[in-house]
């Protein structure tokens, strides 16, 4: 109902498995974000996206590969990953404010990750 | 403490009380929000409050800013049980420019309203 949809909504993989997630965003904004969410740790931001163009990554593992075609797209591209990056991952959207800074995001309902 | 930190960790009301949540925060903000987040499901944006207002209402929310405390507090009136769900606040921490809605999140309130 956000206008943000994620792909798949669950998700179990080996530590072997390369999969990917998909954020798609229907509300004709030009920035795009990764948050991951882990139990009883705040959201931490994974990365951000701005016109298609990377402008955070946020000391992020690079076994997690970002990738922007468009600015309604947003993949988050997962190998050999650990345990521990069991997580709920959410994606969200915000229109750039240009001079007006700051303002509203709009996040997808999230995937869940297991990794066994 | 961590910017944006939420206090108390869990609340619990009965239908029709008032709860109040508590944020603090460390540097400077041009703005703090507030988002709601259903057990599993994706942060719904509730209300922004920037750094040179001092309350806001939406609804039954009522939010406040104290920059001089760099605190916030969230406010839902009369409440339901609808309204269970962990609550967060998150700081915009630039001072100029765009930010890119690099906001930082605390650990959220989780709000349990009996019927």
């Amino acid at each position: 109902e956000t206008g943000v949809t994620q792909t798949p909504r669950h998700l179990v993989m080996g530590m072997t498995n390369k999969k990917s997630l998909k954020c798609e965003q229907h509300l004709g904004h030009n920035a795009m974000y990764w948050y991951k969410q882990s139990a009883k740790k705040p959201l931490e931001l994974m990365f951000v996206y701005s016109l298609e163009e990377r402008v955070e990554n946020n000391s992020v593992p690079s076994r997690f590969s970002p990738e922007c075609p468009n600015s309604s797209h947003l993949f988050l591209h997962l190998h050999t990953l650990q345990p521990e990056d069991s997580a709920l991952y959410l994606c969200a959207s915000s229109p750039l404010q240009g001079a007006e800074v700051g303002g509203e995001l709009f996040f997808g309902e999230g995937s869940r990750l297991t990794v066994l | 403490s961590q910017q944006g930190e939420e206090d108390p960790q869990a609340l619990s009301i009965q239908e029709g009380e008032n709860a109040t949540m508590n944020c603090s925060y460390k540097t400077s903000i041009n703005n703090l929000q507030w988002y709601r987040q259903n057990s599993g499901r994706g942060l719904v944006h509730l209300i922004l409050i920037r750094s040179n207002e001092r309350e806001k209402h939406s609804g039954r929310l009522r939010v406040t800013l104290d920059t001089s405390k760099k605190s916030s507090s969230l406010l839902i009136t009369a409440s339901r049980a609808a309204d269970t769900a962990s609550y967060f606040c998150a700081t915009d921490a630039y001072a100029g420019g765009t930010s890119y809605g690099k906001l930082t999140f605390g650990q959220g309130t989780i709000l349990t309203v009996h019927p």
